[in-house]
């Protein structure tokens, strides 16, 4: 079964400082990884995903997440955050499988940006 | 593109009563719509697979009975929980996805329903 872990519950930095929210995943096969955020009382919004080709992978609102096979890792950096960057941040996986388009979601990590 | 509207955002009704919520791809055709359930602080709960035309696919430990789910065209898929009770309290939260193996699923903004 195909999992994902998101270590860290919350995450705070200062504005202008880098931001890095981690996660991991466990999944037969090449994993189809995606970065989704949301805002208090609203759905997910895509961020990013990261299918096949390179390891890095630039998204909206100049997010980006390296996809490192061998530590099975796919952290969500942004070089300098903002205090509208706060929100709750889910990382997603899913199988390589013809016609499954299931996700499955961390636990959420919650970003606070300060002033 | 890819707009996901869900309705109502907010719904509060009595223990007994059922509930309807909708959700449309607003700009595309979706085959497939997800629906999950969200507590607070907490990730979000798989609950159904909705396939235009067919019968949802239900994940384990969901009762199809209590959440009836309708996919009747391309565009609308809604969620219908019957003889609501107060645990059914909770942030539900439809996505879709449109063709194309490896696009992403595209989220509406939730509904809060409260049964008091």
């Amino acid at each position: 079964a195909q999992s994902v872990a998101q270590p860290e519950d919350q995450v705070k930095v200062a504005e202008g400082n880098p931001l890095t929210v981690k996660c991991t995943y466990s999944v037969s096969g090449n994993p189809y990884l995606f970065w989704y955020v949301q805002y208090p009382n609203r759905g997910l919004q895509f961020l990013l995903k990261y299918i096949t080709g390179d390891n890095l992978v630039k998204g909206s609102y100049g997010f980006e997440a390296e996809f490192n096979k061998s530590q099975t890792s796919f952290h969500l950096k942004k070089p300098s955050a903002l205090v509208s960057d706060s929100a709750l941040y889910f990382c997603a996986v899913r199988a390589p499988r013809l016609n499954d388009y299931k996700l499955s979601f961390g636990a959420g990590t919650t970003v606070t940006v300060r002033a | 593109g890819a707009v996901v509207s869900q309705h109502p955002s907010r719904v509060i009704c009595k223990s007994g009563t059922s509930v309807k919520i909708e959700c449309r791809s607003l700009d595309f055709q979706a085959t497939t719509m997800f629906w999950y359930r969200q507590f607070p602080k907490q990730s979000l709960m798989l609950m159904a697979t909705s396939n235009e035309g067919s019968k949802a696919t239900y994940e384990q430990g969901v009762e199809k009975d209590k959440f009836l789910i309708n996919h009747a065209s391309l565009t609308l898929s809604t969620l219908t929980v019957t003889s609501a009770h107060p645990e059914d309290s909770s942030f539900y939260i439809c996505s879709a996805r449109t063709t194309g193996g490896n696009s992403p699923l595209h989220f509406g903004n939730g509904t809060r329903l409260t049964v008091t």
